[in-house]
This record gives C-alpha cells, sequence and structure tokens, in this order.
C-alpha cells in the first residue's frame, strides 16, 4: 500500500511569485486536507477537499486556492507570495476519522 | 472553536525510562476523535495513537498509551521503555465527529518536544 506523498520535497520562490504544490493521497483515500506549519508551531488548517469538492477552509485568504482530481490526487495554489508564506506544507489524505500525512514540502519566500 | 493546549514545550527521559505527555482540549461537542502525532527531524507527521471519545477505554499501541479523561477534556500519552528513536516533536490533536457535507479539520495543539537521553 502507497502512503501519501508530496512533492516537490523544497522550493525556493521570490515575493509576488506563484507556487503550486502536490500530493497523491493514500490508496483507498478519498478525502485531502493540506496544512501549514510555521517553524515552531503546530499546524494550521488550510482546507480540505472531498470527492473533488472543497469541503471546509480554515483562516486563510482567497490566494490560496485547490484543486482535487479523479484519482483524489491534489494541488494546493498560492498566488502573490509573502515572506509570511515561507512554511512547511502537509498534505493528509483520509477515508473517515483518521489522517495520515505526507512528508510536507518546505517553502521558502525570499 | 475547538482549541488544544500542550502546556509542556521540552521534556527529556533516561532511555527505557517512562514518561507522560499532557493535553488538554476544549470543545462543546459530545463526541470527537483526539490523536497524538510525532514530527521527527525528518518532518514526516506519524499517527502515534488515536482516541474515540465515545470509548470508555483507554487507546492502547505497544509502548504507547493514552489517559483519556473525558469530563476533565484531558488526554495525556505515555510512552513506555522509552527508545533513543521515539526522540521528536508529539502533537496532540482533535477532530469532531463525521457530519455529512462537514470538514473533519485536526486542530493541534503546539507540541512537546521530548528527547531521549542515552
Amino acid at each position: 500500500e502507497t502512503g501519501v506523498t508530496q512533492s516537490p520535497t523544497h522550493l525556493i520562490k521570490t515575493r509576488g511569485q506563484q507556487v503550486t504544490l502536490r500530493c497523491s493521497s493514500q490508496s483507498g483515500h478519498n478525502t485531502v486536507s493540506w496544512y501549514q506549519q510555521a517553524l515552531g508551531q503546530g499546524p494550521q488548517f488550510i482546507f480540505q477537499y472531498y470527492r473533488e469538492e472543497e469541503n471546509g477552509r480554515g483562516n486563510f485568504p482567497p490566494r490560496f486556492s485547490g484543486l482535487q482530481f479523479p484519482n483524489y490526487s491534489s494541488e494546493l495554489n498560492v498566488n502573490a507570495l509573502e515572506l509570511d508564506d515561507s512554511a512547511l506544507y502537509l498534505c493528509a489524505s483520509s477515508s473517515w476519522d483518521t489522517q495520515y500525512f505526507g512528508p510536507g514540502t518546505r517553502l521558502t519566500v525570499l | 472553536a475547538q482549541t488544544v493546549t500542550q502546556s509542556q514545550p521540552e521534556m527529556s527521559v533516561q532511555e527505557a525510562e517512562t514518561v507522560t505527555l499532557s493535553c488538554t482540549y476544549d470543545t462543546s461537542e459530545s463526541n470527537y476523535y483526539l490523536f497524538w502525532y510525532k514530527q521527527p527531524p525528518s518532518r514526516q507527521m506519524i499517527l502515534v495513537i488515536r482516541q474515540e471519545a465515545y470509548k470508555q477505554q483507554n487507546a492502547t499501541e505497544n509502548r504507547f498509551s493514552v489517559n483519556f479523561q473525558k469530563a476533565a477534556k484531558s488526554f495525556s500519552l505515555k510512552i513506555s521503555d522509552s527508545q533513543l528513536g521515539d526522540t521528536a516533536m508529539y502533537f496532540c490533536a482533535f477532530t469532531d465527529d463525521f457530519a455529512s457535507g462537514s470538514a473533519r479539520q485536526l486542530t493541534f495543539g503546539s507540541g512537546t518536544q521530548l528527547t531521549v537521553l542515552p
């Protein structure tokens, strides 16, 4: 059974640019959630996708957007990058109440 | 809104000893799920243990067990026979019960950095 995978591992962007992060869910899981984890803090919920529809959103601005595809993989897009967007971005997949995380993408905004 | 509080930013324990990490939470829900995740320096968030609030029996997974006190809204993690590989940041997390069409987001505490000393 393949676990949750994320790409890329690391990414460096400059302020104002746009970025796309990718996530492949665990086999059999139809729900994907995205979290932002700033250094030294717990993860914060960005949004969740269930069967290709956004199913809920945390306190993040509209420049954070996403997609889920028919195979349940997902993308997180961030437009107009700001310095404070520098963080570890975690993707988690689930089929019921337990979320399983990928290894994360470290985004640095200069 | 649900909140999760971990009041111990750092803890250390000698190898083979037992350590307990504390977590309290606040919710008005009657049914929910609680989790402990560990995050080693590799950054991968790994599920340690899961507890369903409607089950009175405390969850156990090998050397890991919880003390779930629903009335006190307390959910502590006990690690027995600590090993060097247990060194990691430990996060307590909460999610409410499944409701059709609603997001079951995880709310995390701020974490406890556990160091196992040789």
